[in-house]
């Protein structure tokens, strides 16, 4: 059963315009989120975080807006750049727990 | 910045042989963390360390093993490879709780 699904397995942009990569949960004791960037051939690296006691949280191009009512979550990339072109994983995990639980992925394609 | 290694980027093997994967890190963390990454199944947790000699399954532990003998390196053991263990291999790190460090990958193919 997945707890995190990122159903979207891939997204076109063009450059300039805004990338909106969604994510929806359904473990409800998921408070902390996360979103993961990967390139071929490398290792995910962190991107940016929201804890549940917020609902957006904002580090330059990259904006994460988390809507618990609707287990939802996503990710605002403005503008996008070719250089965002990778695999995005959403995440989530409960606050003690060290584990996190990925989603599958989404292949965003920024064109020039 | 927090480094995390992997002893090697790609590695091809035969069925049945024994493999050792091994990962180190420098930021003294607390958790360490093995995924492998497949097409369409995104990262899926094997085997997971909150301390030295400690050890838990993650959601896919059949086939593996690991060993953590000293707090800075995590290994990941093929005890007899098989084809459909042909993968992306991914540590991690990181401190109690929190975001994750991983490593560049280990690319294994085995034939």
């Amino acid at each position: 059963d997945q707890q995190v699904k990122q159903n979207s397995p891939s997204l076109s942009v063009q450059e300039g315009r805004i990338s909106i990569l969604n994510c929806d949960y359904t473990n409800s004791m998921f408070d902390y989120f996360l979103w993961y960037k990967k390139y071929p051939a490398e290792g995910p690296t962190f991107l940016i975080s929201i804890s549940s006691i917020k609902d957006k949280n904002e580090d330059g191009r990259f904006t994460v807006f988390l809507n618990k009512s609707a287990k939802h979550l996503s990710l605002h990339i403005v503008p996008s750049q070719p250089g965002d072109s990778a695999v995005y994983f959403c995440a989530a995990s409960i606050s003690g727990y060290s584990t996190l639980t990925f989603g599958k992925g989404t292949m965003l394609l920024v064109s020039p | 910045d927090v480094k995390v290694t992997q002893s090697s980027r790609y590695l091809v093997k035969r069925t049945g042989e024994k493999v050792f994967l091994e990962c180190v890190q420098d930021m003294d963390h607390e958790n360490m963390f093995w995924y492998r990454q497949d097409p369409g199944l995104g990262l899926r947790l094997i085997y997971f360390s909150y301390d030295v000699k400690m050890k838990e399954k993650g959601d896919i532990p059949e086939g593996y093993s690991v060993s953590r003998e000293k707090k800075e390196r995590f290994s990941l053991i093929l005890e007899s490879a098989s084809t459909n263990q042909t993968s992306m291999y991914l540590c991690a790190s990181s401190l109690r709780t929190g975001e994750q460090y991983f490593g560049p990958g280990t690319r294994l193919t085995v034939t």
